[in-house]
């Protein structure tokens, strides 16, 4: 167990439509990233927000977003859903210092777009 | 792109250890090399790191070559709950984090 929960665990969309992912991270944590990861491959990094500042981004297009709020939740936002989109996100939290930071990862939530 | 390079599979015997080599030839002198374990559609979960010095830790333990161009991951006595994909990673601290395709380490009874 991480502490870091994701919700929802499973959900279907449809092309074209919205869809926002949540993840509540770790006590204590102050950054978190967030994850794509296609059917065999390693994660891919969305983007990371530290102190509900976006902190660094992947090469992901606008139509992901993301928030993060005073106690350190955040959101997912994918707008505009494309058939590629299917796959297992990921949000990882950590405490940033300027060093060794470990990520610890939620369990995901697996999209499938139809 | 990723930063290191892994075999893509390895077997290993329950009660062997297993030995999880990675390549990182253009590590940065303030990247620290991670490793992290994903078991299936699972997340990721860290096991160890370091910066220069070998560690151990009650997972596993991680050899890092003096030139720190590459590394190894052991566990020391494998089980069948070990068989996972295995992430070697560099990295500045948990920021813009890359991971590769890993290695899948199956452990067989």
């Amino acid at each position: 167990e991480t502490g870091v929960t994701q919700s929802p665990t499973h959900l279907i969309k449809t092309r074209g439509q919205q869809v926002t992912l949540r993840c509540s991270s770790q006590s204590g944590h102050n950054t978190v990233s967030w994850y794509q990861q296609a059917l065999g491959q390693g994660p891919q990094f969305i983007f990371q927000y530290y102190r509900e500042e976006e902190n660094g981004r992947g090469n992901f297009p606008p139509r992901f977003s993301g928030l993060q709020f005073p106690n350190y939740s955040s959101e997912l936002n994918v707008n505009a859903l494309e058939l590629d989109d299917s796959a297992l996100y990921l949000c990882a939290s950590s405490f940033w210092t300027s060093g060794d930071d470990i990520q610890y990862f939620g369990a995901g939530t697996r999209l499938s777009v139809l | 792109d990723a930063k290191t390079t892994q075999p893509p599979s390895m077997d290993c015997a329950e009660g062997r250890a297993a030995n999880l080599p990675c390549n990182h030839s253009t590590i940065s002198g303030n990247e620290y090399v991670y490793w992290y374990r994903q078991i299936h559609s699972q997340g990721p979960q860290y096991i160890i790191h370091g910066l220069k010095n070998n560690e151990t830790n009650e997972m596993a333990s991680l050899i890092i070559t003096e030139d720190r161009k590459s590394s190894t991951l052991i566990l020391p006595h494998a089980t069948l709950r070990d068989t996972a994909v295995y992430y070697c990673i560099v990295d500045p601290g948990g920021f813009k984090t890359i991971f590769g395709a890993g290695t899948r380490l199956f452990v067989k009874a």
